[in-house]
């Protein structure tokens, strides 16, 4: 059976703060790895979409960084504000169309 | 934008009914996935579709049947809904390409009583 982890479970930041988290998931078999971020009363929006080993992908203050070969993604998020507020997924393709989604990690971010 | 819409957002049914679970977007994607997540898991695919009438069965497919008779709505049936269902369902499209994110829906909390 497949498994993906995030760490931590949650998280809180004062504003400003920069954070990050970690996605872990099986090193053989990769095909793409997918972050997404899940506001409350909204639905998941795709961050990014990571296929290469050493990908490194970056929208505004959030960051993310991939490596296939050890199995685990790491999400950077710069300064974090209030609107950062969430719960932040990652989900695995191993070359099939099924994703296989870890649990997330929830962020708070306090004023 | 990509726009996948789910008929309810909240829903309360009683055991033993058949319940229907519908879901349409509106990007000519050809996949659809149908979720559901649960206090402490992850997303948990139900099954997943990559073309009309086509269907796979996801990791928990027990209870739960799905239709695809046109491209843009996928339907997520509970053939007799029991309490265990109770939980949030979530619907997603993607293009056919591998690895292309998904867009989901707004979810339906469905409480079965």
């Amino acid at each position: 059976i497949l498994n993906v982890e995030q760490s931590p479970q949650s998280l809180h930041v004062q504003e400003g703060d920069s954070t990050n988290f970690t996605c872990s998931f099986p090193s053989s078999n990769f095909y793409a790895l997918h972050w997404y971020r899940w506001e409350t009363a909204k639905s998941p929006e795709a961050l990014f979409v990571m296929t290469l080993n050493g990908d490194e992908k970056k929208k505004g203050r959030i960051s993310a960084t991939l490596n296939t070969k050890e199995g685990y993604s790491y999400l950077y998020i710069k300064g974090s504000q209030p609107e950062d507020s969430a719960t932040y997924l990652c989900a695995f393709l191993s070359g099939t169309y099924k994703y296989i989604f870890g649990t997330g990690t929830r962020l708070k971010v306090l004023a | 934008d990509v726009k996948v819409t789910q008929s309810s957002r909240y829903l309360v049914k009683r055991t033993g009914e058949k319940v229907f679970l519908e879901c349409v977007q509106d990007m000519d994607h050809e996949n659809m996935f149908w979720y559901r997540q649960d206090p402490g898991l992850g997303l948990r695919l139900i099954y997943f579709s990559y073309d009309v009438k086509m269907k796979e069965k996801g990791d928990i497919p027990e209870g739960y049947s799905v239709s695809r008779e046109k491209k843009e709505r996928f339907s997520l049936i509970l053939e007799s809904a029991s309490t265990n269902q109770t939980s949030m369902y979530l619907c997603a499209s993607s293009f056919m390409r591998g690895g292309q994110p998904q867009h989901f829906g707004d979810g339906t909390r469905l409480s079965i009583l």
